[in-house]
């Protein structure tokens, strides 16, 4: 089994700001990573594929990089819809796993 | 736009099977991947596993000799059912849906691009 690490669980920032979330595997899964946002009470969102690709109508804030190991998801220009969880999942190797979630607050 | 939708119980008894339907719209059912996750409550998401079209199926370990998950494509949609419930199952389960072609050329579930909305099954007494 893959396991994720995301740093860090809590992410306090102010609106306007730029942020960045890492997520770290186990062992390489060169570029199968997915990150999803997940609203309160809503089902999670897909943002990001293949590590930086990003999904059709995301805005162009979210951006993803990274192989290997090491990943990160960044927002530029943070606006107060932002202020959710964000999760990594891999699709390397199965079974698929989910890092265990980043809750971006406002500061 | 392919919607979602999961319905079942929404409260089962320990040691009892709980089964959940998720019906496809908007979509043909060939083109993707049928997968379950769950989310206890406050807590993160954990991948159940995934069938595909044809009824081929991969279940997480950790849940393999409790978890069946079907498809019919007559009726637009698929099922989980897992079986000898304890209070560790009570979640928020989703069903979602997926594929993509990998750097070979093969094609797989991989990640969700789309989602239901969710529903909470509780297990207790």
């Amino acid at each position: 089994v893959i396991w994720m690490t995301q740093s860090p669980t809590l992410l306090s920032a102010s609106p306007g700001d730029r942020v960045t979330i890492s997520c770290r595997t186990t062992q390489g899964i060169s570029n199968y990573l997915a990150w999803y946002q997940q609203r309160p009470g809503k089902a999670p969102e897909l943002l990001v594929y293949a590590a930086s690709t990003l999904q059709r109508g995301v805005p162009s804030r979210f951006s993803g990089s990274g192989s290997g190991t090491d990943f990160t998801l960044t927002i530029s220009g943070l606006q107060s819809e932002d202020f959710v969880v964000y999760y990594c999942q891999q699709y390397y190797s199965f079974p698929y796993t989910f890092g265990q979630g980043t809750k971006l607050e406002i500061k | 736009q392919v919607r979602l939708r999961e319905s079942g119980p929404g409260l089962v008894k320990p040691s009892e099977t709980l089964s959940l339907t998720c019906a496809v719209s908007g979509g043909s059912m060939d083109r993707f991947y049928w997968t379950w996750v769950r989310q206890p409550p406050g807590k993160g998401l954990d991948y159940i596993g995934y069938v595909s079209h044809t009824g081929d199926a991969n279940y997480n370990p950790s849940l393999r000799s409790r978890v069946t998950i079907s498809v019919d494509t007559s009726k637009s949609q698929f099922s989980l059912r897992l079986s000898s419930v304890t209070a560790a199952d009570t979640a928020i389960y989703y069903c979602a849906g997926g594929g993509y072609f990998d750097s070979r050329g093969n094609y797989g579930p991989g990640f969700c691009d789309f989602w239901g909305q969710g529903i909470l099954v509780t297990v207790s007494p």
